[in-house]
């Protein structure tokens, strides 16, 4: 157990439905990322939140949305999913944003849309 | 601009040999960490080493090691004694101050018995 938590593991949904993807970080961790990993685009970066509030972002599609919680855990929004958008999501959280730090990653969600 | 090269897409390797994975990486930041993970079929990634780059000595981590070499903007993994447990994606990936990680497209890596 790596310390993040992600929640689906599994997750099967038609086109044009949304769904939400759950992070809990690492305890201590203020740090949350968000990557897609589909098979012919490798792991691309979608947002980042620190302590609540949004640090940077990336390839993120207007379709979708997050948000970073009080108590830090984090949610990933998809709307009007499409069949592209079938994925493996990772969450990461980070202790701190200085390169002698590593992310801890979550076990992922696999999102298939049909 | 930050990016991360990986130009291995796969490799074989025997049981036991040794292998080299490449990766290149172009920063203009003299602060940088760099970073091999392993992502199994199961799907989690799996943190395996960090060289910073103020490191002067190659960072080593039971059978990984990494093969830094900071003028060419180099940072190999090595894995001795293959085993098939090793048989993976393997991501290299970059961090510099306030950002977040690049990574490489990977190299999928096989241990043939």
């Amino acid at each position: 157990d790596s310390g993040v938590t992600q929640t689906p593991k599994h997750l099967i949904t038609a086109t044009g439905q949304r769904v939400t993807l759950r992070c809990s970080p690492r305890s201590g961790d203020l740090s949350v990322y968000w990557y897609q990993q589909s098979l012919d685009q490798g792991l691309q970066f979608l947002i980042q939140y620190y302590n609540g509030e949004e640090r940077a972002k990336g390839n993120i599609l207007e379709r979708f949305s997050a948000q970073q919680f009080p108590d830090l855990h984090s949610e990933l929004n998809l709307s009007s999913l499409e069949l592209g958008d079938s994925a493996l999501y990772f969450c990461a959280s980070s202790v701190a944003d200085t390169p002698n730090y590593g992310y801890t990653f979550g076990s992922g969600t696999r999102l298939t849309v049909v | 601009a930050q990016k991360i090269t990986q130009t291995q897409p796969g490799m074989f390797v025997q049981e036991k040999e040794a292998v080299t994975l490449d990766c290149t990486y172009d920063t203009s930041d003299q602060s940088y960490g760099l970073f091999w993970y392993k992502q199994p079929s199961s799907g989690e990634m799996i943190f395996l080493i960090y060289q910073g780059s103020y490191d002067e000595q190659n960072a080593t981590e039971g059978r990984y090691s990494l093969n830094f070499q900071k003028a060419r903007k180099s940072a190999n993994l090595v894995i001795s004694a293959s085993q098939l447990g090793d048989s993976a994606m393997y991501f290299c990936a970059m961090r510099v101050t306030g950002n977040q990680f690049y990574f490489g497209t990977g190299t999928s890596l096989t241990v043939i018995p």
